[in-house]
């Protein structure tokens, strides 16, 4: 079965500093990775893909199949950028499509 | 603006009840889900449908039953309801159709269940 971790519940840091969320997951797969996001009063939403190889809203996420890992990273955090975001991984197989969700990090930028 | 609709969005009700959180959805997607959403444990998955006959249970089903009475509505129900179900729920839907990232998940905005 696949699992995702998020080792932070909560995350602080001040405006235009770095942030790291922090993503582990595992799965006996090759794995698709994805970010969400849900700032307030929003509904969830997806950030970034992995395949994708994108960068959304400055945010990028690379992923390490050595450490199974998929941290989200921005060079400068934005007080705009305070929510809640989620790992999640999805199965392949018959199952696509279904996906698993970390617990969550919440993220504060302060002015 | 296609769209997924909770109802209701906030109830309160006594442990024994018998409750149906609704959703519906305007996407025309396939697939539709409900998670709940504890603080601490994230967004884990009760049910999913991948087509109007087609039911699977997810990582949480225990006390819980779905019914997927048409594509676009998925209702989700707590027979006998319980305090530890006492939580925020989400409907989302996905598709494979082209134009959709697969693993892009549409949220509704959710419904809270408080069960005293």
């Amino acid at each position: 079965a696949q699992r995702v971790t998020q080792p932070e519940k909560l995350l602080s840091v001040f405006k235009g500093a770095p942030v790291e969320l922090k993503c582990n997951y595992s799965y006996s797969g090759s794995p698709e990775l994805f970010w969400y996001v849900q700032y307030s009063r929003q509904r969830l939403q997806l950030l970034l893909r992995h395949i994708s190889r994108e960068s959304i809203k400055g945010f990028t996420a690379d992923l390490n199949k050595g450490e199974t890992s998929f941290h989200l990273k921005k060079p400068f955090a934005q007080e705009e950028d305070s929510a809640m975001y989620y790992c999640a991984l999805i199965a392949g197989g018959t199952s696509y499509g279904k996906l698993t969700f970390g617990q969550g990090t919440i993220l504060t930028v302060h002015p | 603006d296609a769209d997924v609709t909770q109802t209701p969005r906030n109830r309160i009700t006594k442990t024994g009840k018998r409750i149906m959180l609704e959703c519906s959805q305007t996407k025309g997607h396939d697939r539709m889900y409900w998670y709940r959403q504890d603080p601490g444990l994230g967004l884990r998955l009760i049910y999913y449908s991948f087509d109007v006959k087609d039911i699977n249970k997810g990582e949480i089903s225990d006390g819980y039953s779905v019914s997927r009475q048409a594509q676009a509505k998925f209702s989700l129900s707590l027979e006998s309801a319980i305090p530890n179900q006492t939580a925020l729920y989400f409907c989302a839907t996905s598709d494979l159709a082209a134009g959709i990232v697969p693993g892009e998940l549409f949220f509704g905005e959710g419904s809270r269940l408080t069960v005293l």
